[in-house]
């Protein structure tokens, strides 16, 4: 049973346009959740965490966390060509050292 | 800044045969991990390890050996190679808990 559930699969947007990404999990324990891309050919790389309820942003980019309904987005504003990637959500409970990751997201950004 | 680095990064083998990847990493992290990363499927957790020669089983560890001799490097062992198997694995490192993995560029593993 996957634990944490990514939607939608595949997004497409223009350039310089609002990509919205969404995650929820199955599990009210998670407490921690992360934010990865990964580019074709490379291994994934950590954009941004968040732990705690409400926004946080870097950048482009802002997380949303809400553990009530145990919702995380992630929204990336001004989208780039290089922001295409497949995108994945990471979610971790105390007391465990690893985390469970979604199936990803592939975001196109269309020039 | 440091790296991982994952050899071979292509894997070939035959059905039933015992395969090795290994995984080394320089940032002097605590916490490695072997996740498999099947098309659609996202990545899902092998192995990981707390420390030197510490082992702990993820939800896929059937069918894998792993090893952490030294604490810059992780080994996996693929017991017996599926027929059609085709997946790429990835080795994390980590300083702490909770905090970002640092992944490899993976090894891309073919059983024919």
């Amino acid at each position: 049973q996957q634990k944490v559930q990514q939607s939608p699969e595949s997004l497409s947007v223009p350039e310089g346009g609002m990509a919205s990404l969404n995650c929820t999990s199955s599990d009210r324990n998670f407490q921690y959740f992360w934010w990865y891309r990964q580019h074709s050919g490379e291994g994934p790389k950590a954009l941004m965490s968040i732990f705690s309820d409400g926004d946080k942003k870097e950048g482009r980019f802002t997380a949303h966390l809400n553990k009530a309904s145990l919702h995380v987005s992630l929204h990336i504003r001004d989208s780039q060509p290089s922001d295409s990637a497949l995108y994945f959500c990471a979610a971790s409970e105390p007391g465990y050292q690893n985390f469970y990751f979604g199936k990803g997201t592939s975001l196109t950004v269309i020039p | 800044g440091g790296i991982i680095t994952q050899t071979p990064k292509f894997l070939i083998g035959q059905e039933g045969q015992k395969l090795t990847l290994k995984c080394q990493q320089n940032f002097n992290h605590d916490t490695m991990y072997w996740y498999r990363q099947d098309s659609g499927k996202g990545l899902r957790l092998i192995y990981y390890s707390i420390t030197e020669n510490d082992l702990q089983k993820g939800d896929l560890s059937e069918g894998y050996d792993a090893s952490r001799e030294k604490k810059s490097s992780f080994s996996l062992t693929v017991t017996s190679a599926q027929k059609n198997e085709m997946a790429v694995f990835l080795c994390a490192s980590s300083p702490r808990v909770y905090a970002e993995q640092f992944f490899g560029p993976g090894t891309r593993l073919t059983v024919l």
